[in-house]
């Protein structure tokens, strides 16, 4: 089945810096990349996703790329804010098949 | 509101009870799942629902059991069968899958914390 690697396990940023988050997948057929971010003692949320069909989404300070060749997909915030702080999650899966390999999680701290 | 209500919010039990996890959905969603949170570990998915009177195993299924008896329910039952039940136990819905508007979007509820004393 799919294996979802995602790093670093923890990153912390000052405020207003870059954050990025990098995952790797196995499964070359997988086709569907979602990025989920869980606030603390909450469940996760949709934050954006990608589709292989396209090698870059944004939506305002978040950005998702993908590289097929190398299987690997990356989460970019901009201009990082004390509300950006929370667990991020990406997987990795089939489109409309809703069965997601999940990685590990990612604790970003934005630091005031 | 529209969403997805799990409870209880916490939960002890004491080793060798049962235990059963509520989880209510109003999207109208055909499609339900059951996931594990441990820490430092990603989701898990214990068990999934497409339609109801329906479910199958997920990743991590043995010890766990769930019914599927009205669509917007699906309760997970941790049995003592279940050899480290302590965890976060998520609760998530989507669009039925196949649908052509099923973005693969997963709806989740705000987590139930099980600790086994």
């Amino acid at each position: 089945g799919e294996n979802v690697e995602q790093h670093p396990s923890t990153l912390s940023v000052q405020e207003g810096d870059s954050a990025v988050i990098k995952c790797t997948y196995s499964d070359s057929a997988s086709n569907y990349f979602p990025w989920y971010k869980q606030e603390l003692g909450k469940g996760p949320q949709l934050i954006i996703d990608i589709r292989s069909n396209v090698g870059e989404k944004k939506d305002q300070r978040i950005a998702v790329t993908l590289n097929k060749t190398a299987k690997h997909f990356s989460l970019h915030i901009t201009e990082t804010q004390p509300e950006d702080s929370a667990v991020y999650f990406c997987a990795a899966g089939y489109y409309g098949n809703n069965r997601l390999a999940f990685g590990k999680g990612n604790q970003v701290v934005v630091i005031p | 509101d529209g969403g997805i209500t799990q409870s209880p919010k916490y939960l002890f039990r004491k080793e060798g009870q049962n235990v059963t996890l509520s989880c209510e959905q109003n999207l109208n969603h055909d499609a339900m799942y059951w996931y594990r949170q441990d820490p430092g570990q990603g989701l898990r998915l214990i068990y999934y629902s497409q339609i109801v009177n329906d479910f199958q195993k997920g990743d991590i299924a043995e010890g766990y059991s769930v019914s599927r008896e009205k669509k917007e329910s699906f309760p997970l039952t941790v049995t003592s069968a279940q050899k480290n039940p302590t965890a976060f136990y998520l609760c998530a819905s989507s669009i039925s899958l196949g649908l052509a508007t099923n973005t693969g979007e997963l709806f989740f509820g705000e987590g139930s914390r099980l600790t086994v004393l």
